[in-house]
């Protein structure tokens, strides 16, 4: 059974760099194909993709938000995490982190519950 | 970089068939992933890789994508099913890309 969540503070402050991590369970991010990614939702708009990372520590950034962002991984503690630097209150959103199987092309298969972030003064 | 161009809203009447769309350039070429969003929860993938069903879906769901659209097809069209729904697809020069997605409204 695969899940996964997020985790990082609720609120910011503008200019702050804002650090999240994604703990899953039910798969390796060491097995070939498996990825972790990060994606966002402001409140009534839509999702936007911002980065993943892959099982041989390729890294993908969305081309809009690349000088901002970077994604790590850590295998041993089946964690993911995410830095956006210089947040700004048009950043305030819900951040999930999703699993996929680039093997399966199955898209992100599986969704954590994800987390709200507000940036504001 | 990639565009996917949905409609904001499809509406439809109980037990009928809603047909979403989603636009892109010689979008058939590529894998195509559909999602399910209701109110103040996550996604939910509904059909993936154009047209197949992840385990749990009802087989109401079905995907096509030929040309420049791909399309999802719910049938027998239910109270349930109304929620935003996102097509994605991975492209080389814009990497994972979603769609604006489009609110299903069933009335």
């Amino acid at each position: 059974q695969i899940t996964l969540k997020e985790s990082g503070p609720t609120l910011v402050k503008p200019t702050q760099t804002l650090t999240l991590t994604c703990t899953f369970s039910g798969f390796s991010l060491s097995t070939s194909g498996v990825g972790v990614g990060w994606i966002r939702q402001p409140p009534g708009k839509a999702l936007e993709w911002l980065a993943l990372i892959y099982w041989d520590d390729d890294k993908r950034y969305s081309p809009s938000l690349k000088s901002r962002l970077t994604i790590t991984k850590d295998t041993s503690k089946n964690q993911v995490v995410l830095t956006m630097t210089n947040m700004d209150p048009v950043d305030t959103a819900t951040y999930y982190c999703a699993h996929v199987d680039t093997a399966m092309a199955t898209g992100f298969d599986y969704w954590g519950q994800g987390t709200l972030v507000t940036v504001s003064s | 970089s990639y565009v996917l161009t949905q409609p904001p809203s499809v509406s439809v009447a109980p037990g009928q068939t809603a047909r979403i769309t989603c636009g892109g350039n010689n979008i058939g070429s590529k894998s195509v992933h559909w999602y399910q969003q209701k109110p103040g929860q996550a996604p939910v993938l509904v059909v993936y890789d154009d047209s197949d069903r992840p385990s749990g879906i009802p087989e109401r769901f079905s995907g096509s994508n030929s040309g420049n659209t791909a399309t999802l097809t719910i049938s027998r069209v239910e109270a349930g099913d109304e929620a935003d729904y996102y097509c994605q697809v991975w492209d080389s020069s814009s990497d994972w890309v979603f769609g604006g997605g489009t609110k299903l409204t069933v009335l």
